[in-house]
C-alpha cells in the first residue's frame, strides 16, 4: 500500500545511546517532516525537507539530526540520547499545498 | 507567528449527538485550514481541509466552514457514532510554498459512549 513507513515502532533506549529512526515514503512527494507528539503539546516540528538533498530545522532541532537520503528516504537521528526525548515521533510527506500524509509513528522510551 | 487554539478536551457525548469542536487561528496572508484525526495507535490522517475564505470542507459527516471573518474552522458533526473516539488536531497551513510547515493545535480527545 502507497504511504509512508517509519521503523521501529518501538523502541527503548538508554541515556547517552544513539539511534536512528527511520522514514520512508512512495508516494513521489518532495516534502517530508518529522514530528514528535508529547501530551497537552500537540505535534511540534523537528526537522523538515523541503526537496532531496535540503534539510532545515523546525521548532524543536536540539538533540537531532536528520538526513534526506534520497526522495523517498528521510532519517531522523539522536546521537546521545535524553529522557526529554521520549515521545513519539511522526514521519510525514506531502505533495505541494494539500494535507501531510503521516506514517504510524515510533514510540521511543529513554530511560 | 502563526497560531492555532482548539478547544480543551476531552469531551465525552452519547452516541447520536451533536458534535462541535472549536478552533480558531491567526494568521498572516491566506493560509489553508485542516482537521486531522489520531485513532488510538495510530497516526494522523487528514480528515478534511479548506483552502479559502468561506469554503466548506467535508468528511466521514464532519463538517468545517473557513470563516475568515471570525478566523475560525470549527468541526461539526450531526451525528457521532463510537466509532468516532479519536483525537482531533485543528491546522494551518502556511504560504504557497510546496514545503510549507503545517502547524497543529493541542487536539482535542472525543469519546462517544453507547
Amino acid at each position: 500500500n502507497a504511504g509512508v513507513t517509519q521503523t521501529p515502532k518501538f523502541q527503548v533506549l538508554k541515556t547517552g545511546q544513539s539511534m536512528t529512526l527511520q522514514c520512508a515514503q512512495d508516494m513521489n512527494h518532495n516534502s517530508m517532516y518529522w514530528y514528535r507528539q508529547d501530551p497537552g503539546m500537540g505535534l511540534r516540528l523537528i526537522y523538515y525537507s523541503a526537496s532531496e538533498g535540503t534539510t532545515d530545522k523546525g521548532e524543536v532541532p536540539n538533540g537531532y539530526n536528520v538526513s534526506r537520503l534520497n526522495k523517498r528516504e528521510f532519517s531522523l537521528r539522536l546521537e546521545s540520547a535524553a529522557p526529554s526525548q521520549t515521545s513519539v515521533y511522526f514521519c510525514a510527506s506531502k505533495p505541494g499545498l494539500s494535507g501531510y500524509t503521516f506514517g504510524s509513528g515510533t514510540r521511543l522510551t529513554v530511560v | 507567528g502563526n497560531s492555532v487554539t482548539q478547544m480543551e478536551g476531552p469531551v465525552t457525548l452519547s452516541e447520536e449527538a451533536f458534535l462541535t469542536i472549536n478552533c480558531t487561528y491567526t494568521a498572516t496572508g491566506y493560509p489553508s485550514l485542516f482537521w486531522y484525526v489520531q485513532y488510538p495507535g495510530e497516526g494522523l490522517q487528514l480528515l478534511l481541509k479548506a483552502t479559502k475564505a468561506d469554503d466548506k470542507g467535508s468528511n466521514k459527516g464532519f463538517e468545517a466552514t473557513y470563516r475568515k471573518e471570525t478566523t475560525s474552522f470549527h468541526l461539526e458533526k450531526g451525528s457521532v457514532q463510537v466509532s468516532d473516539s479519536a483525537v482531533y488536531f485543528c491546522a494551518l497551513g502556511g504560504g504557497s510554498a510546496s514545503y510549507d510547515k503545517v502547524i497543529f493545535g493541542p487536539g482535542t480527545s472525543l469519546s462517544v459512549i453507547p
